[in-house]
């Protein structure tokens, strides 16, 4: 058990809806990263929040967002929802400010769009 | 922007086996790290190599820089030992995220 939680395990919705995942990190980690892996892009880096602040920004669509929140927990907003997003979200966190450093992965949230 | 290659995509081996799984970069990178992802899709991470090698158990992992490669390396593999093995670059300079390879599918045969 890596100490970071996700929720929901398993979403499953349709085309043009919005979802929203929800990230805690490990008791006092400051950063938190989003990734995303689907079966034909492998893991990508989505983005990166520290203490409240963005980071750093990958390859993250306009159609989809993210927040961390004074409680450190954070929300990754996924809008108009395509086939295409079907796909493993995880969210990983560590201490300090830089994904140079080890990174605690949660258990992941699988989204299926049908 | 970094490429990561791993190799082979696919390793069936069997029980006690040394195995070897290869990952190379395109560009200099800050920090080289190993994770494992099991069939429940959960994923671990085992190494962060800057230089040289470490050692976990029956887990090694060495980095040569100039050449921008890196091994993992299980000894004495185990059924256990089956799943995804994948290298992520940390390309650094305010780039703030892991670049994946593809990732290694590892099954040891009892």
């Amino acid at each position: 058990d890596s100490g970071v939680t996700q929720t929901p395990k398993h979403l499953i919705t349709a085309t043009g809806q919005r979802v929203t995942l929800r990230c805690s990190p490990r008791s006092g980690d400051l950063s938190v990263y989003w990734y995303q892996q689907s079966l034909d892009q492998g893991l990508q880096f989505l983005i990166q929040y520290y203490n409240g602040e963005e980071r750093a920004k990958g390859n993250i669509l306009e159609r989809f967002s993210a927040q961390q929140f004074p409680d450190l927990h954070s929300e990754l907003n996924l809008s108009s929802l395509e086939l295409g997003d079907s796909a493993l979200y995880f969210c990983a966190s560590n201490r300090g400010t830089s994904g140079r450093d080890t990174q605690y992965f949660g258990p992941g949230t699988r989204l299926t769009v049908l | 922007k970094n490429e990561v290659e791993q190799s082979p995509q696919n390793l069936t081996a069997q029980e006690g086996e040394f195995i070897t799984i290869n990952c190379s970069y395109s560009v200099g990178i800050s920090a080289l790290h190993w994770l494992q992802q099991h069939p429940g899709g959960g994923i671990v991470s085992l190494f962060m190599l800057s230089s040289g090698k470490k050692k976990h158990g029956r887990l090694i992992a060495t980095i040569n820089i100039q050449e921008k490669h890196s091994s993992l390396h299980i000894t004495a593999s185990h059924p256990r030992d089956s799943a995804v093995y994948i290298c992520a670059a940390h390309s650094g300079g305010g780039a703030d995220g892991l670049t994946f390879g593809k990732g290694t599918h590892l099954i040891i045969q009892p």
